[in-house]
């Protein structure tokens, strides 16, 4: 596609669920990063893939956030047992590789947990 | 590990003023600096970036910014603002693990820029 997708636009679950986030990055972009906004705050990376593998998963916050990629291209982030505070918009940035500085970035999915 | 600073989380000019929104950061690594806006209900664009080579950097819109080493500072300007320019504004840094850049990138915590008639 032209640029980077991200479904559902908005997710709204109750505490205690399982959510999954999908991202597709630009078609033939190599890297891809999910970053999390919580309000007022700014941006906070949460993984990076290059290709299939996932060399810096340093971001994710606990072990009920995981995030997958198939075919090097959609990306999935589940959060699993959803809290309160996990309610943010997250968003997903594609680069070509992850020598190339630009990233490009999707609109976001904003998740409520009630 | 890098880090940014936005100074001013709300910034609000008056139409055909100049807007400076100020950016700090700190990075054990020569920075690769970045700004991008973000308008309501929207993803984030990349407005410019400085890498390597002139350190005024001209981007999209009429803003740009000047990467200055000794000042740790990459803040951007416009000369006139106009009513379209009101949206967020995010300074970043990229990451640079074992030398190899890769794409993790470190925020700001957003300027909102509020542009009145």
């Amino acid at each position: 596609g032209a640029g980077v997708s991200q479904s559902p636009s908005n997710k709204v679950t109750e505490k205690g669920k399982d959510v999954e986030l999908r991202c597709d990055p630009i078609s033939g972009h190599t890297a891809l990063y999910w970053y999390r906004q919580r309000l007022g705050q700014g941006l906070e990376f949460l993984i990076y893939f290059q290709g299939n593998s996932a060399p810096d998963k340093s971001g994710l916050p606990s072990d009920r956030f995981s995030a997958e990629r198939t075919g090097e291209s959609v990306s999935t982030l589940t959060i699993q047992r959803t809290q309160q505070e996990d309610s943010a918009v997250y968003l997903c940035a594609s680069s070509l590789d992850s020598r190339v500085v630009e990233q490009f970035f999707g609109p976001g999915t904003r998740l409520t947990v009630l | 590990a890098q880090s940014v600073t936005q100074l001013g989380s709300h910034v609000s000019v008056s139409e055909g003023a100049l807007v400076l929104l100020r950016c700090n950061y700190s990075s054990s690594v020569p920075p690769y600096l970045f700004w991008y806006v973000q308008y309501p209900n929207q993803g984030l664009q990349l407005l410019l970036k400085y890498t390597t080579g002139a350190t005024l950097v001209k981007g999209i819109n009429g803003f740009e910014a000047e990467f200055k080493k000794s000042e740790t500072s990459f803040h951007l300007t416009k000369p006139s603002a106009h009513m379209s320019d009101a949206a967020e504004y995010f300074c970043a840094v990229l990451g640079n693990a074992g030398g190899t850049s890769y794409g993790k990138l470190t925020f700001g915590q957003g300027t909102i820029l509020t542009v009145h008639p």
